[in-house]
């Protein structure tokens, strides 16, 4: 199969640390992208890993652990604008699948 | 860079009627992807080219669903005829060698399409 799994919404606070995880299932797998899609806007492209570890851009990490079938999303030092949905997304040959996605609500 | 370009933007019409969707992807991107996103889900793929070559198009509804890209540039999809269960935003995404390989895909503001 090809489904990925990660929780329907998350909620934290300013300032704060929050993770999404996504679990995914292995066949044909090549890695695992994030995406962050504000409503009524365009899933934008955050962060992809091939290779197990952490790959970090600004406030933004992203983990994977191919033998776990396992990744997750960290942003750091929430701010309100990051309250969007976070998509996890398996590339499949060339092919890009995406979970159903992660509400994050950021409150003051 | 312009980024992908689609249009219209929003599009309301009847069940059982017809409604095109077009594309224009970033230039030079040889991958342009159709996905179609349910209010509150993922996107889910409808159909993929590779210049003017269908790569994928297991998830596309044949029965009512057509799209190309005759040219291997622009691209239309098509329904043909609209059942309520079309309503959904259509986006169109592009991404080249380079792109593709690191899960990186372009996307368009898409189309919301509203079946009555």
């Amino acid at each position: 199969g090809q489904s990925l799994e990660q929780p329907s919404e998350v909620t934290a606070v300013e300032g704060a640390i929050v993770q999404i995880n996504c679990t995914y299932q292995t066949s044909g797998f090549y890695g695992l992208s994030w995406y962050q899609q504000h409503d009524g806007g365009a899933p934008t492209f955050l962060s992809y890993n091939a290779l197990d570890g952490l790959e970090e851009t600004g406030r933004f990490s992203s983990f994977l652990s191919r033998s776990d079938s396992y990744g997750y999303l960290l942003l750091q030092e929430l701010q309100m604008k990051d309250s969007a949905s976070y998509f996890c997304a398996r590339t499949n040959g060339g092919k890009l699948i995406f979970g159903q996605g992660t509400e994050l609500s950021v409150k003051p | 860079e312009a980024g992908v370009a689609q249009s219209p933007r929003y599009k309301i019409i009847e069940k059982r009627q017809s409604v095109a969707f077009w594309c224009n992807p970033i230039s030079g991107h040889a991958t342009l992807y159709w996905y179609q996103q349910i209010l509150g889900q993922g996107p889910k793929l409808l159909i993929q080219f590779q210049n003017n070559g269908v790569v994928d198009d297991s998830q596309l509804p044949k029965d009512r669903f057509s799209a190309e890209r005759l040219k291997g540039v622009d691209s239309t999809l098509k329904i043909q005829p609209a059942k309520l269960e079309d309503s959904a935003v259509y986006l169109c995404a592009s991404s080249s060698a380079g792109t593709t390989n690191t899960g990186e895909l372009f996307f368009g503001e898409g189309s919301r399409l509203t079946v009555l």
